[in-house]
């Protein structure tokens, strides 16, 4: 079945305790994304990668890092994490062509920081 | 980054009633697309405008995009239970892969 997975679903971690959030499709999908959703702001986007080994900003990448080292795979990274980034975090894959814009998201990992 | 203005940001209606939203941006879009989100689950595609113009039609749901690329809206009709949910809008520009999302409209339907 195509799908995005994400680990965890849930979690809870203190401030500052260095923190991985996997990611994996198995569309064969050039791009893909990291958003985070909060209450009345939508989805915003962290980062997102085109390819292997390119990876760009989106409008919130401040306390997270992201990694492309296979196609399949885009972990966000958190090192260390902080109360303001408590939120719903979201993984998406697309291909890139141009009358395909279409991204499949990720169940969602919700994420607390105490 | 600028996101998109959608309204309204949420709609009680009773079953059978159609539904309309909307989405607007200041600047040009080349892709609009309207998303889904079910409780616990992540946004699911409804329908993808490529066209200015473009009007479509996915069963009870219709779309526009708007003829000068900065809006688009989306229909409902004859709403049932299962439509409850939040609708997004989205854009993309021309050869940028950034996609803009709106706040969503959480629409709650009274059988």
């Amino acid at each position: 079945e195509a799908q995005v997975t994400q680990n965890p679903r849930y979690l809870i971690t203190v401030t500052g305790k260095k923190l991985t959030v996997t990611c994996s499709q198995n569309m064969n999908h050039e791009y893909m994304s990291w958003y985070r959703q909060d209450p009345g702001l939508g989805l915003r986007q962290i980062y997102y990668s085109m390819n292997v080994e390119v990876t760009d900003k989106g409008d919130v990448p401040e306390g997270y890092k992201v990694s492309r080292k296979e196609k399949r795979n885009f972990p966000l990274i958190l090192e260390s994490p902080s109360p303001n980034q408590t939120s719903l975090y979201f993984c998406a894959s697309k291909f890139l062509v141009a009358t395909m814009d279409e991204q499949f998201f990720g169940p969602g990992t919700r994420l607390t920081v105490l | 980054g600028q996101q998109l203005n959608q309204s309204p940001q949420s709609m009680f209606i009773q079953e059978g009633e159609d539904v309309s939203m909307n989405c607007t941006s200041s600047s040009i879009f080349n892709t609009w697309l309207w998303y889904k989100q079910d409780p616990g689950e992540g946004p699911v595609l409804l329908i993808a405008l490529y066209k200015a113009g473009e009007l479509t039609s996915n069963g009870r749901l219709t779309a526009q995009f708007g003829i000068t690329r900065k809006d688009s809206f989306l229909n409902i009709s004859a709403s049932i239970p299962s439509d409850v949910g939040i609708y997004f809008c989205a854009g993309t520009k021309y050869n940028n892969n950034d996609m803009r999302f709106g706040a969503g409209t959480r629409l709650t339907v009274k059988p």
